[in-house]
C-alpha cells in the first residue's frame, strides 16, 4: 500500500504476556517514529529511528519496551511482561524528508488491551 | 509535565462561531506543526510554521508562530461540523534534533 501500515490493528493479551507490534513505513522514508496514545489524550513519544539507528530512546517507559528497525524499513515494537497500564493505541509514523519540518505520515495504530 | 501545553483541553461550539486553540512552551522550537486527528485514525498534518512571527492561512484556519518561537495558535473562523476533531501541536526543541514531541491536544466539537 501507499501509506503506513501497522499490525495487528487490535491486540488483546493477558497481563504478563509479551507482544510485538509491527510498522511498515512508506517506501523510501528514512525516519520512523513510535508514539503511544491513551484514550482521548495526546501522543507520548517513545522512540525515533533515522535509518536503522535510534538516536533517541529516551521515551521508552521502561526496560520492558524495546524497538528495532531492520533494513531501514520495517520496525517492531516489543513489550515484554505486559501490564494493564500498557493498554493504549500505539501509533507509528514515517517521514521522507531529512528535515524535521517534513510531514509525518501516520498509520491507523495498533490498539493494545491488557487484561 | 508536557513540553507543549495546549489550551483549552476541550472546546464545544456552535456552527458558525470562531475559536482559538493555543500551544505554549518554555522551550524554543525550530518549527511547530499542527495536526488534526479523527477517531480511529492517525493524525494528519495541517501546517508547519518555521519562522518566528509567521502567519499562515489555510482557508478558514489561521496559524501563528510566536516571535520567540515558543508558542503558536490556531484560529478557526466560522467553524463547521467537519472541523470537529482532536487538534495537536508538535515541535522539535532546538536542543533535541529529530525528537518530535506532541502536546496533549484540544478536542474540538462543532455542533450544527
Amino acid at each position: 500500500g501507499a501509506g503506513v501500515s501497522q499490525s495487528p490493528s487490535n491486540k488483546v493479551t493477558e497481563k504478563g504476556k509479551d507482544v510485538e507490534l509491527r510498522c511498515d513505513p512508506i517506501s523510501g522514508h528514512t525516519a520512523l517514529y513510535w508514539y503511544r496514545q491513551s484514550l482521548g489524550q495526546g501522543l507520548e513519544f517513545l522512540i525515533y529511528f533515522q535509518g536503522n539507528s535510534a538516536p533517541d530512546k529516551s521515551g521508552l517507559p521502561s526496560d520492558r519496551f524495546s524497538a528495532e528497525r531492520t533494513g531501514g524499513s520495517v520496525s517492531t515494537l516489543t513489550i515484554q511482561r505486559t501490564q494493564q497500564e500498557d493498554s493504549a493505541v500505539y501509533l507509528c509514523a514515517s517521514r521522507g524528508s531529512p528535515h524535521t519540518t517534513g510531514e509525518l505520515f501516520f498509520g491507523e495504530g495498533s490498539r493494545l488491551t491488557v487484561l | 509535565t508536557q513540553l507543549l501545553e495546549q489550551s483549552p483541553q476541550f472546546l464545544s461550539i456552535q456552527e458558525g462561531e470562531n475559536l482559538t486553540v493555543y500551544c505554549n512552551s518554555s522551550s524554543v522550537f525550530s518549527s511547530l506543526q499542527w495536526y488534526r486527528q479523527e477517531p480511529g485514525e492517525g493524525p494528519v498534518l495541517l501546517v508547519t510554521v518555521v519562522t518566528g512571527g509567521e502567519v499562515k492561512k489555510l482557508k478558514r484556519l489561521t496559524f501563528q508562530f510566536g516571535d520567540a518561537r515558543k508558542d503558536s495558535s490556531l484560529h478557526i473562523t466560522a467553524a463547521q461540523p467537519g472541523d470537529t476533531g482532536l487538534y495537536l501541536c508538535a515541535g522539535v526543541p532546538t536542543d533535541s534534533w529529530g525528537k518530535l514531541q506532541f502536546g496533549a491536544g484540544t478536542q474540538v466539537v462543532v455542533t450544527p
